[in-house]
């Protein structure tokens, strides 16, 4: 089964709009940690944002916001006013801390990102 | 500055022929993987190590090796017995312990069949 999944696998949005990009999770560990990273055409992975399972706020880096919702296994990323250099692809990631082997990740498929001027 | 270094950033391959690709850390890390990725896909976990002279299997690790033999590198050779090896190549390495401890990746090689 899917532990991690990103129903979007590409997205077209305006520039200097917000973008939201999905991903849910599946996990019986209460203890757990979830990651999104960007991939620009060059290939390099950036690492953006973490939400902790046990976090009581929504975490937030600069214009990337994390929309966590426990209940319903959902950790969206948020990007306020999208820039031309957004576009790429972003991972939505997940490490188990109790149940997980060996401090793996587990990546979802991706949603390619592309701001229109 | 600390970070982690991949190279070479192209390689080609031939038929018959082993290729390591070289990764290299500075970050004092002790955790480090290796990822395949296929055009248009997510990553795939070939390998991973904890600790110097430690490594084990991740989810694709057929006709791929590894050796850890110091904190700082792990090559990883892609043997002759990976029949499709044309891939993206990235490598990373963490602080392992605790769960919020993000993987930092290399820039990646990209290997091409000859």
């Amino acid at each position: 089964a899917q532990k991690i999944t990103q129903t979007q696998p590409g997205m077209f949005v305006q520039e200097k709009e917000a973008v939201t990009l999905d991903c849910t999770y599946d996990t019986s560990d209460p203890s757990y940690g979830l990651f999104w990273y960007k991939q620009p055409s060059s290939g390099e992975m950036i690492f953006l944002i973490y939400q902790g399972s046990y976090d009581q706020q929504n975490a937030t880096e600069g214009r990337y916001s994390l929309n966590f919702q426990k209940a319903r296994k959902s950790a969206n990323l948020v990007i306020s006013a999208s820039q031309l250099g957004d576009s790429a692809m972003y991972f939505c990631a997940m490490r188990e801390g109790t149940l997980g082997s060996n401090y793996q990740l587990i990546w979802g498929a991706g949603t390619k990102l592309i701001i229109k001027p | 500055d600390g970070g982690i270094t991949q190279s070479p950033k192209y390689l080609f391959r031939k038929e018959g022929q082993n290729v390591t690709l070289s990764c290299e850390q500075n970050l004092n890390h002790d955790a480090m993987y290796w990822y395949r990725q296929d055009p248009g896909q997510g990553l795939r976990l070939i390998y991973y190590s904890q600790i110097v002279n430690d490594f084990q299997k991740g989810d694709i690790a057929e006709g791929y090796s590894v050796s850890r033999e110091k904190k700082e590198s792990f090559p990883l050779t892609v043997t002759s017995a990976q029949k499709n090896p044309t891939a993206f190549y990235l490598c990373a390495s963490s602080i392992p312990g605790p769960v919020n401890q993000p993987q930092h990746f290399g820039d990646g090689t990209r290997l091409s069949i000859l």
